[in-house]
């Protein structure tokens, strides 16, 4: 029973437009999310984060979006950029801060054309 | 290199026989972590390590599996008696506190059991 659902294993989006990955979960438990972004032979790195006490995160380019009640979040990349090509992680934990447990989504191979 | 490290890289064994990682953390990090990542998801959470002690173990580590952190440095990953489905990349991660949740990853370790 997967409770971190990404369901849109790839999406390909232009240089320069935005990018939306989507990422669901079932556990009302969890009231901590973070993205992960993952090259080819590396390791995934952090990327960003929210709090369930929050509806939006901004940093930079990449903006967090939460809505709790429909149980799903969404990361916005503008604008979009051929560095940005890699597989990105959601991933949720039920304990606020705590990297103890977390719970990972199956990931969405984004590609930026140049 | 500052950075998380595992070795080796890729482990090629056949069934039955016993293969162990290590994982290097990040120096000032407290905080260990070994998830199992296989072809098409995301990382599973394995076992958890506050300095020396192991402190929480997922069900998915059975007991063919075990995790040491010697002195709250280095930890090794343990498989005994290796069988096909144990293939997958072992991901080493470690963090400094609970206060973001973000966890710095290693390259990984992947293993081939033939």
């Amino acid at each position: 029973d997967q409770q971190v659902k990404q369901n849109s294993p790839s999406l390909s989006v232009q240089e320069g437009r935005i990018s939306i990955l989507n990422c669901d979960y079932t556990n009302s438990m969890f009231d901590y999310f973070l993205w992960y972004k993952k090259y080819p032979a590396e390791g995934p790195t952090f990327l960003i984060s929210i709090s369930s006490i929050k509806d939006k995160n901004e940093d930079g380019r990449f903006t967090v979006f939460l809505n709790k009640s429909a149980k799903h979040l969404s990361l916005h990349i503008v604008p979009s950029q051929p560095g940005d090509s890699a597989v990105y992680f959601c991933a949720a934990s039920p304990l606020a801060g705590s990297a103890r447990q977390l719970t990972f989504g199956s990931g969405t191979q984004l590609t930026v054309l140049p | 290199d500052t950075g998380v490290s595992q070795d080796p890289r890729h482990k090629i064994t056949k069934r039955g026989q016993n293969v162990t990682f290590r994982c290097d953390p990040i120096s000032e990090h407290n905080r260990l972590y070994w998830y199992r990542q296989t072809l098409g998801q995301g990382p599973e959470f394995l076992t958890y390590f506050q300095n020396e002690a192991q402190l929480e173990k997922s069900r998915l580590l059975s007991d063919r599996f075990s995790a040491e952190r010697p002195k709250g440095s280095f930890s090794t990953l343990e498989i005994q008696r290796t069988e096909q489905g144990d293939s997958a990349m072992y991901l080493c991660a470690s963090s400094s506190g609970p206060t973001t949740g973000e966890l710095f990853f290693g390259e990984g370790s992947r293993l081939t059991v033939l």
